[in-house]
């Protein structure tokens, strides 16, 4: 079965410092991996994904992450923070052999906060 | 802005009560989700309709359920309410089923307070 581990439920950042959200996955069969944002009083919107080729996505805002199949993980970053940026965010893993959004699982969210 | 309309936004209700929740999906998405979303369980699928049909199950109760319009709007009734159903409750559309090809696309949530 698959399923996934946000470390760390609240991460704080300074503004203009490294924002690095860490994600590992558990899939026996090649994961689609994707990273959604959720800002207060909102809905998820997708930040990016990672489906097939370069393992190095970019994504919205500045944000990026890097799949590595060894070490099952797809961490989230982005090299300066932004007030912004405060928000929560979720890795969700999907079978890529079913190609379903309806196999979404979900980690439970990292909060992000960000300080002057 | 999503395109995906959930209404009502806010929900209080009484134990043993029923309840409908309403979304519109964004348009030319034939793919509609509902998702719980609360402190302790996070994120939970709870079913999924692709234009009229239902497509999947997740953890859905058997007090629950659901249905999409031929307009694809979709409805989720919550019936004999318990305390433990407050939650978040969100919609999210997708153009089609596919995890590669279509994003979900997340209404703003309907929260329901179960008193």
């Amino acid at each position: 079965a698959q399923s996934v581990t946000q470390l760390g439920s609240h991460v704080s950042v300074s503004e203009g410092a490294l924002v690095l959200l860490r994600c590992n996955y558990s899939s026996s069969v090649p994961p689609y991996l994707f990273w959604y944002v959720q800002y207060p009083n909102q809905g998820l919107q997708l930040l990016l994904k990672y489906t097939t080729g370069a393992t190095l996505v970019k994504g919205i805002n500045g944000f990026e992450a890097e799949f590595k199949k060894s070490e099952t993980s797809f961490h989230l970053t982005k090299p300066s923070a932004h007030m912004s940026d405060a928000a929560e965010y979720f890795c969700a893993v999907s079978d890529a052999n079913a190609g379903n959004n309806r196999k979404l699982i979900w980690g439970l969210g990292t909060s992000l906060a960000v300080n002057p | 802005d999503s395109g995906v309309t959930q209404t009502p936004k806010h929900l209080i209700t009484a134990t043993g009560q029923r309840v409908t929740l309403r979304c519109s999906p964004r348009s030319g998405d034939l793919s509609v989700y509902w998702y719980q979303q609360s402190l302790d369980q996070g994120l939970q699928f709870l079913i999924q309709y692709y234009n009229g049909e239902e497509r999947a199950k997740g953890n859905i109760l058997e007090r629950f359920s659901a249905q999409q319009f031929p307009d694809l709007h979709s409805e989720l009734n919550l019936s004999s309410l318990e305390l433990g159903d407050s939650a978040l409750y969100f919609c999210a559309s997708s153009v089609g089923t596919g995890a590669s090809s279509s994003p979900l696309h997340f209404g703003n949530g309907t929260r329901l307070t179960v008193t």
